[in-house]
């Protein structure tokens, strides 16, 4: 079993559409979560970061983590265009390094 | 920008030559990073460096040579690639690379094709 599970996709919503990515993940030691960004062509870059459960909220982004499902969810509100990238879930436990362990991505295609 | 920079974008080598990649940070970061990023695969973690020194090895094979000769530079030494280590090399670098996880700020990447 892999400790990161992310659904490739691609996945292909109308402009304003809501959005809902998921990552599922089998540590429960995991404590930190990213969701990154990454455009075709260019290096991920970092969107959303929380700690534990909770959710947290940027803009029409909104990162939400269910440690007792160990499931994390990006929403995007309202979907731009320009929205449209691979988006990367990422957490570790907080130890000894810095070791981010990555889910393989989802690609999202906003259409106008 | 991120602040971090990486040459060359492209590269396209025989099994038998001999590449580096660059990878230039400009955040006043202590830590530095390569992953690999090939299709429908998590990236992989690579190397840490931690103040120009080695802190992690993810048994990657022989014929990737890192060096890290100050905090703000690393390379990744090509040699004997094969096929198969065609894909997207990733360099990245955070504040430290101990304790609560910071914060790692990704380059562009160099896409490399291995004939």
């Amino acid at each position: 079993q892999k400790e990161v599970e992310q659904d490739p996709g691609p996945l292909s919503v109308p402009e304003g559409a809501i959005v809902s990515l998921n990552c599922t993940y089998s540590n429960s030691a995991f404590q930190y979560f990213m969701w990154y960004r990454q455009y075709s062509r260019k290096g991920p870059e970092l969107l959303m970061y929380t700690y534990s459960s909770g959710n947290k909220e940027d803009g029409r982004f909104t990162a939400q983590v269910d440690k007792s499902s160990k499931y994390i969810s990006l929403f995007i509100r309202d979907s731009q265009p320009s929205d449209s990238a691979t988006y990367l879930c990422a957490m570790n436990g907080g130890g000894a390094t810095n070791k981010l362990i990555f889910g393989t991505g989802t690609l999202l295609a906003v259409q106008p | 920008e991120t602040g971090v920079t990486q040459t060359p974008r492209h590269l396209v080598m025989g099994m038998t030559n001999k590449k580096s990649l660059k990878c230039e940070q400009h955040l006043g970061h202590n830590a530095m990073y390569w992953y690999k990023q090939s299709a429908k695969k998590p990236l992989e973690l690579m190397f840490v460096y931690s103040l120009e020194e080695r802190v992690e090895n993810n048994s990657v094979p022989s014929r990737f040579s890192p060096e890290c000769p100050n905090s703000s530079h690393l390379f990744l030494h090509l040699h004997t690639l094969q096929p198969e280590d065609s894909a997207l090399y990733l360099c990245a670098s955070s504040q430290d690379s101990v304790g609560p996880v910071k914060t790692q700020y990704f380059g562009p990447g160099t896409r490399l094709l291995v004939l």
